[in-house]
């Protein structure tokens, strides 16, 4: 069965802090993967996301995620955060013959203090 | 373009009840997913309906079912009401073509409560 885990349940980061946080997952076949973020109050909406091609993919407001085929992981990046981003952070895949059907990691909680 | 809708936004209902979701996808997308998010689990996938046709199935007792309409609507239910069921409900419309059909659009959720 497909999983993903996400072992940084909560972060608590300084503004201009780097962020990395970890994904990975498990499957046996070739799979699609995501990062959304949900902001305090607002709908979950994509960060970025993973197909194919460059294994490094750079999505909205800054962030970037390196897909490592090797290690199954899927980490979440950013050079230097903003109290803005303060929000949860989840990790998703699907096989990639389905993409209706997303499992989410449990989140990770990013407070960032200014 | 009007995003995901679900009404209601709030809802509380009595152990043993039935429960009623809408959803209302983007104009134009044919897929609509149904997710349930609860502190303990997480997100977690319950189905997802492609033209009127249910396509995937999360495991979910069977008291969990859903319909869609011929417009895309979708409506899920949840039948003998358990305080477990007290979540966030959440739907997502998939573009089945063009640089919109890999991805999952959500929508602002329904918070069920189970008392």
């Amino acid at each position: 069965a497909q999983s993903v885990s996400q072992h940084n349940h909560h972060v608590i980061l300084s503004e201009a802090a780097s962020l990395e946080l970890g994904c990975n997952y498990s499957y046996g076949g070739t799979v699609n993967l995501f990062w959304y973020v949900q902001y305090p109050g607002q709908h979950l909406q994509l960060l970025l996301k993973y197909f194919s091609g460059d294994p490094l993919v750079k999505g909205i407001k800054g962030f970037e995620a390196e897909f490592i085929k090797s290690k199954f992981s899927f980490n979440l990046r950013k050079p230097s955060v903003q109290w803005s981003d303060t929000a949860e952070y989840f990790c998703a895949v699907s096989p990639s013959y389905n993409t209706d059907k997303l499992i989410f990691g449990t989140g990770t909680r990013l407070q960032v203090f200014p | 373009k009007a995003g995901v809708t679900q009404t209601p936004r709030y809802l509380i209902k009595t152990r043993g009840q039935q429960v009623t979701l809408s959803c209302s996808p983007i104009s134009g997308h044919r897929s609509v997913s149904w997710y349930q998010q609860t502190p303990g689990q997480g997100l977690q996938f319950l189905f997802e309906y492609f033209s009127e046709t249910q396509r995937n199935k999360g495991n979910f007792p069977g008291r969990f079912s859903g319909r869609q309409f011929s417009n895309s609507r979708s409506e899920m239910n949840v039948s003998t009401l358990e305080l477990g069921d007290s979540a966030l409900y959440l739907c997502a419309s998939t573009g089945v073509t063009g640089r919109s059909s890999y991805e999952q659009y959500f929508g602002p959720g329904t918070r069920l409560t189970v008392t």
